[in-house]
């Protein structure tokens, strides 16, 4: 089956700490997302890759950092530079250049304890 | 930078009766416009869509409506069922050959009544 894979589904992490969330997609789609949601809110962004090598800070890039050494893989790192990383997070990809349809994995729910 | 009001926050209807949500956004640039359902832990999932050469697209009870002179766009969902029941958010994009931006409203609380 093709689309977006995203792990874990619950996250737990202690203040201080950093946490990686992993996204995984078999779409061959060149661009990927991600996308903080908070209760009652719309989505923002947080960073977006169109190709490999290479990703540009969204909306609200402070605190996270990301990679993007595959084409199937975009993971997001929470560092302990986030001050309210406790939010739902929804990874996204896309085919670059011919539409700009998002398709979106299952999110993972991050809570800091 | 593009701006997207979505209304109303909650929306509850009867079953079979009909529902409307309305988007405005500020950028005259943007061209694509799609909705989303999200349902409870879930992730969003593309519902329709419509590109701004179109003013009216539909999907059997689904279709959306856009006036790009007034700059809004509206979703309606006929005969409505207690499955329709979820979260709905509009988005718009510039779009392009480049990456396209999507900018989302703040979600609209669909709850269908048996």
């Amino acid at each position: 089956d093709g689309g977006i894979t995203q792990s874990p589904k619950y996250l737990f992490r202690k203040e201080g700490q950093n946490v990686t969330l992993s996204c995984e997609q078999n779409l061959n789609h060149d661009a990927m997302y991600w996308y903080r949601q908070d209760p009652g809110q719309g989505l923002r962004l947080i960073y977006y890759s169109q190709i490999v090598n290479d990703f540009q800070k969204g909306d609200i890039a402070e605190g996270y950092s990301v990679s993007r050494e595959k084409k199937e893989s975009f993971p997001l790192t929470v560092t302990s530079a986030q001050k309210n990383p406790t939010a739902f997070y929804l990874c996204a990809s896309s085919i670059l250049g011919s539409s700009d349809t998002q398709y979106f994995g299952p999110g993972t729910r991050l809570t800091v304890l | 930078g593009e701006n997207v009001e979505q209304h109303p926050s909650t929306l509850s209807v009867q079953e079979g009766d009909s529902a409307v949500i309305k988007c405005t956004y500020s950028d005259s640039a943007s061209n694509y416009f799609p909705w989303y359902k999200q349902e409870l832990g879930k992730g969003p999932q593309l519902i329709i869509d419509i590109r701004s050469n179109v003013g009216e697209k539909k999907d059997q009870r689904i279709a959306v409506t856009l006036n790009k002179t007034a700059k809004h766009f509206s979703l309606h969902i006929t005969e409505t069922q207690p499955e329709d029941s979820a979260v709905y958010f509009c988005a718009a994009s510039t779009g392009g050959t480049s990456y396209g931006k999507l900018t989302f409203g703040q979600g609209t609380i669909l709850t269908v009544h048996p």
